[in-house]
């Protein structure tokens, strides 16, 4: 298995620009996440998906798209962007397992993709 | 989910074991406490988690103690490669971990 796998690894955008942050995992992972992480800090989550079809926000999803049509794919994009955004971006995924009443979750990182908006 | 405090950072020599601590006072009767860690730039990398028993895998070992308000990793045997941030999340349900900033250890020849 490859795991996850995220394209490209560096992207330069002038301000304004738009892009598409691809994300494909071969797990059969019902559950996908997108982060973004600033120098020195943590990850944040951005957007997630429960499975096709089904996304919802994070902590911080202004100034992002995203959409789930496929089990293996979860796109991330951006369309006006801000030097804000400027950033390391790791998609993940997983599958919960457990009860309802203790549920955890192993998620899997892609490699990232380092954003830079000038 | 509940709050993590972790120190900022350690170090420990390339061999002994790493005994890295976390708090989490707050934590509720279902939450997990899970550590992944993160080398250089690349995505973190899950290693352990745990309920309330201690559990042990290839990676390291998770102390939790009984009261569940904090917990230790240990990485046994401590390599070069073992050099990295280290996050401690207390969380519950598939939605979201929330890392903080973790504490990085140096493992030193």
């Amino acid at each position: 298995n490859a795991g996850v796998t995220q394209t490209p690894k560096f992207r330069i955008l002038k301000i304004g620009q738009s892009m598409t942050l691809q994300c494909t995992q071969d797990m059969n992972h019902n559950y996908m996440y997108w982060y973004r992480q600033d120098p020195g800090m943590g990850l944040k989550l951005i957007y997630y998906s429960v499975g096709a079809g089904i996304t919802d926000k994070g902590e911080v999803p202004n100034g992002y798209n995203v959409s789930r049509s496929t089990t293996e794919d979860f796109p991330l994009r951006l369309e006006l962007a801000a030097p804000s955004q400027t950033s390391v971006y790791f998609c993940a995924s997983s599958t919960p397992s457990g009860t309802s009443g203790g549920q955890y979750n192993e998620q899997f990182f892609g490699p990232g993709t380092r954003l830079t908006v000038l | 989910d509940a709050k993590t405090t972790q120190p900022p950072s350690m170090d420990c020599a390339e061999g002994r074991a790493a005994n890295l601590p976390c708090n989490h006072s707050t934590i509720s009767g279902n939450e997990y406490v899970y550590w992944y860690r993160q080398i250089h730039s690349q995505g973190p990398q899950y290693i352990i988690h745990g309920l309330k028993n201690n559990e042990t895998n290839e990676m390291a070992s998770l102390i939790i103690t009984e009261d569940r308000k904090s917990s230790t990793l240990i990485l046994p045997h401590a390599t070069l490669r073992d050099t990295a941030v280290y996050y401690c999340i207390a969380s519950w349900g598939a939605q979201k971990l929330v890392f903080g900033q973790g504490t990085r250890l140096t493992i030193n020849p």
